[in-house]
């Protein structure tokens, strides 16, 4: 089947603009997570969507950062105003049914803020 | 507040020989422990995974201890090849969320 699809695969753009990214996670699959990985960095957790519950929103950086999933689906992560240290690969996973179970990864939004 | 520590953060190795990477957490109430591979410029990827109610789970030639008393967690590689060189991660989860190590970088030599 299908894995976990991000786009745009790579995204540049100016300092100040705003970006959205996708993620389209497997069917079925009812947890979400958005990371960023810096180059030659770890993992580092933004924000995990389970069910209908509310979001656990702790990772996010500042409040340029956010995140929604429509219909238990698709996710978006939007960032306002974004600044060069921004730039980063935005990775995005999905898992059966919570955190312990084997999270699928996209392959990833690399994004290049100038 | 909830923490992995992982080491060391590179390992370089001649192939065929043994590697081990090492992890510590802090949450007592964690119960699930991934292991993830990530090659360079892919995606992680899990390759082993134990829960908190076993000490020792093997697959081929890679093997993870769990000691819950003293809080860590370990990957064992044997008969390394080069097609192991990348960037391995630990994870642990208890009541949060999932959390994840440093990450090791593990060269295997030819």
């Amino acid at each position: 089947g299908a894995g976990v699809s991000q786009s745009p695969s790579n995204k540049v753009t100016e300092k100040g603009k705003d970006v959205e990214l996708r993620c389209d996670p497997i069917s079925g699959h009812t947890a979400l997570y958005w990371y960023r990985q810096s180059l030659g960095q770890g993992l580092e957790f933004l924000i995990y969507f389970q069910g209908n519950s509310a979001p656990d929103k702790s990772g996010l950086p500042s409040d340029r950062f956010s995140a929604e999933r429509t219909g238990g689906s698709v996710s978006t992560l939007t960032i306002q105003r974004t600044q060069q240290e921004d730039s980063a690969v935005y990775l995005c996973a999905s898992s059966l049914a919570g955190q312990n179970y084997e999270q699928y990864f996209g392959p990833g939004t690399r994004l290049t803020v100038t | 507040g909830e923490n992995v520590e992982q080491h060391p953060s590179t390992l370089s190795v001649q192939e065929g020989d043994s590697a081990v990477i090492k992890c510590t957490y802090s949450d007592s109430a964690s119960n699930y422990f991934p292991w993830y591979k990530q090659e360079l410029g892919k995606r992680p990827q899990l390759i082993i995974d134990i829960r908190s109610n076993v000490g020792e789970k093997k697959d081929q030639r890679i093997a993870v201890t769990l000691n819950k008393t003293a809080k860590h967690f370990s990957l064992h590689i044997t008969e390394t090849q080069p097609e192991d060189s990348a960037v391995y991660f630990c994870a642990a989860v208890g009541t949060g969320k999932l959390i994840f190590g440093q990450g090791t970088t593990l060269q295997v030599k030819p």
